[in-house]
C-alpha cells in the first residue's frame, strides 16, 4: 500500500495567494482527517470527513480555510487568502471508519506538506 | 474535556541506556491511547495503541507502554536506546465515538553517543 499520499510536499506562496492542499487517503478508508502543525500550537485537527462527509469543523481557523472531500480518494485543504501565520505542516491521515461498538481506529499519517506564506 | 500532557518538552538520554516518556491524560471513560513517533521532516508513524485487555502493550521498535489507570497514564518505554531513535514522540488519546485524536505536545528524544 502506497500509504497517505499528500502534495506538495513543499509550497512557498506569498501573502494573499491562494494555496491548495491535496490528500489522497489509504484505499479502503473512509475517515480523513486535516492537521496542521506548529511550534506555538503543536498538532491540531483542523477537520475531518467520514463518508466524504464533514463530521467537525470546529478546528478551521477562519473562513478562510475551506477543505472538501469530492470523493473517497480525494481531498482537498484550501486557504484564500493565504497569510502568514498560515504557515505550517499541514497534515493528513486517514483510517477505517469507526466499528459499530465504538473502536477508535488507528489513523495513518501522511508525510505532510510545509507552508511557508511569505 | 480530553486532554493529554507530556511532561517533557525535552529528554536526553545515552546511547544503550533505558528511555520512560510520561503521559498523562483526562478522560471520563476508557480511553483509547496511542503512541506516535515522528522523525525530523516526516510524518507521524503509529508505535503502538492500546483499546483494551493487558495494560502492557507491545508495540514496533522496542518499545512498550503500559496503562494505568489509577494514574491516568500511558508512559511509553525502552530497555536500550539507538540512536536512530532520536525522534519526537506524541501520545494521544481518542474518544472512540468520533475518530478524533487528541494530541500531547510531543516530547523530543535525543540520543548521545
Amino acid at each position: 500500500d502506497a500509504g497517505v499520499i499528500q502534495s506538495p510536499r513543499h509550497e512557498v506562496t506569498e501573502m494573499g495567494q491562494e494555496v491548495t492542499l491535496r490528500c489522497k487517503p489509504i484505499s479502503g478508508h473512509n475517515s480523513l482527517f486535516w492537521y496542521r502543525q506548529t511550534m506555538m500550537r503543536g498538532l491540531e485537527l483542523l477537520i475531518y470527513f467520514n463518508n466524504n462527509v464533514p463530521i467537525d469543523d470546529s478546528g478551521m481557523p477562519e473562513d478562510r480555510f475551506s477543505a472538501k472531500m469530492p470523493n473517497a480518494s480525494f481531498s482537498t485543504l484550501k486557504i484564500q487568502p493565504s497569510e502568514p501565520r498560515d504557515s505550517a505542516v499541514y497534515f493528513c491521515a486517514s483510517s477505517s471508519s469507526l466499528r459499530t461498538s465504538g473502536v477508535q481506529e488507528t489513523q495513518y499519517f501522511g508525510p505532510g506538506t510545509r507552508l511557508l506564506v511569505l | 474535556a480530553q486532554s493529554v500532557t507530556q511532561p517533557d518538552i525535552h529528554i536526553t538520554v545515552s546511547e544503550g541506556a533505558s528511555l520512560e516518556l510520561r503521559c498523562n491524560y483526562s478522560y471520563g471513560a476508557t480511553p483509547y491511547l496511542f503512541w506516535y513517533v515522528q522523525s525530523p521532516g516526516q510524518g507521524l508513524q503509529l508505535l503502538l495503541k492500546y483499546f483494551s485487555g493487558d495494560t502492557l502493550v507491545q508495540g514496533i521498535k522496542g518499545f512498550e507502554a503500559e496503562f494505568k489507570r489509577s494514574q491516568s497514564s500511558f508512559n511509553l518505554r525502552k530497555p536500550s536506546v539507538h540512536w536512530s531513535d532520536a525522534a519526537e514522540y506524541f501520545c494521544a488519546v481518542g474518544s472512540g465515538n468520533t475518530g478524533k485524536l487528541i494530541f500531547g505536545q510531543g516530547t523530543t528524544l535525543q540520543v548521545k553517543p
